[in-house]
């Protein structure tokens, strides 16, 4: 049972490239979500998901694009690569999202660290 | 400004000694409070998880207390180890669907 798991760990981009991160996990949650995280900031929501083939935009979603054609995938784009999306990227899964369920405990993958220059 | 506020920024202290964290927010109403411990190059990891009517939950030598009406909560870390060096996430979760606030986080070094 790996949990969440992120490829890749690390990448440097040029600014212009594009690139696709990869979150899967094997606990068969419905819940999946984008955040990234920057020095000296809390962890701010890219988008997120609430089920196979859905995807919603979350606090910080431009310049960003996600799919989710499986359920125990969720994919972060990035289309034109910006210096401003340099940051560390984590991926969470949850059972459930609402109320006071413990269920909606969020799960998150080792992160990949991403430099745009 | 920041809805989850935490302080300190980072703390040092020596193994076999206690410290509290402190965060303070303005996320109103909420259903759920929080505290993450994240080792460096590592995601999050839960450590306690309150509803707002509860007052206190631990996890080992993690204690947790929430004061709604101040709207403070504490992280109590007793008998400190090496292994507690990391930082120490507050989030709450609104009472309106599922977005969480993170705080900043307190970064704890713990020395031998």
């Amino acid at each position: 049972n790996a949990g969440v798991t992120q490829t890749p760990k690390f990448r440097v981009l040029k600014t212009g490239q594009s690139m696709t991160l990869l979150c899967a996990q094997d606990m068969n949650h419905e819940y999946m979500y984008w955040y990234r995280q920057d020095p000296g900031m809390g962890l701010r929501l890219i988008h997120y998901s609430v089920g196979e083939g859905t995807t919603a935009k979350g606090e910080v979603p431009d310049g960003y694009n996600v799919s989710r054609l499986k359920k125990q995938n969720f994919l972060l784009g990035l289309e034109s690569a910006a210096p401003s999306q340099t940051s560390v990227y984590f991926c969470a899964s949850s059972y459930e999202a609402d109320g006071t369920s413990i269920f909606n405990e969020q799960f998150f993958g080792p992160g990949t660290r991403l430099t745009v220059l | 400004k920041n809805q989850v506020e935490q302080s300190p920024q980072s703390l040092i202290i020596l193994e076999g000694k206690n410290c509290t964290l402190q965060c303070n927010y303005t996320v109103s109403p909420f259903s759920n409070l929080r505290w993450y411990k994240q080792d460096t190059g590592r995601g999050p990891v839960s450590l306690t998880i309150m509803t707002f009517s509860e007052n206190t939950k631990s996890n080992g030598r993690y204690t947790a207390t929430l004061d709604a009406d101040t709207k403070q909560s504490s992280l109590h870390i007793t008998a400190s180890q090496l292994s507690d060096s990391a930082s120490y996430i507050c989030v709450l979760q609104g009472a309106a669907g599922n977005k969480l606030t993170f705080g900043g986080g307190t970064r704890v070094l713990v020395k031998p």
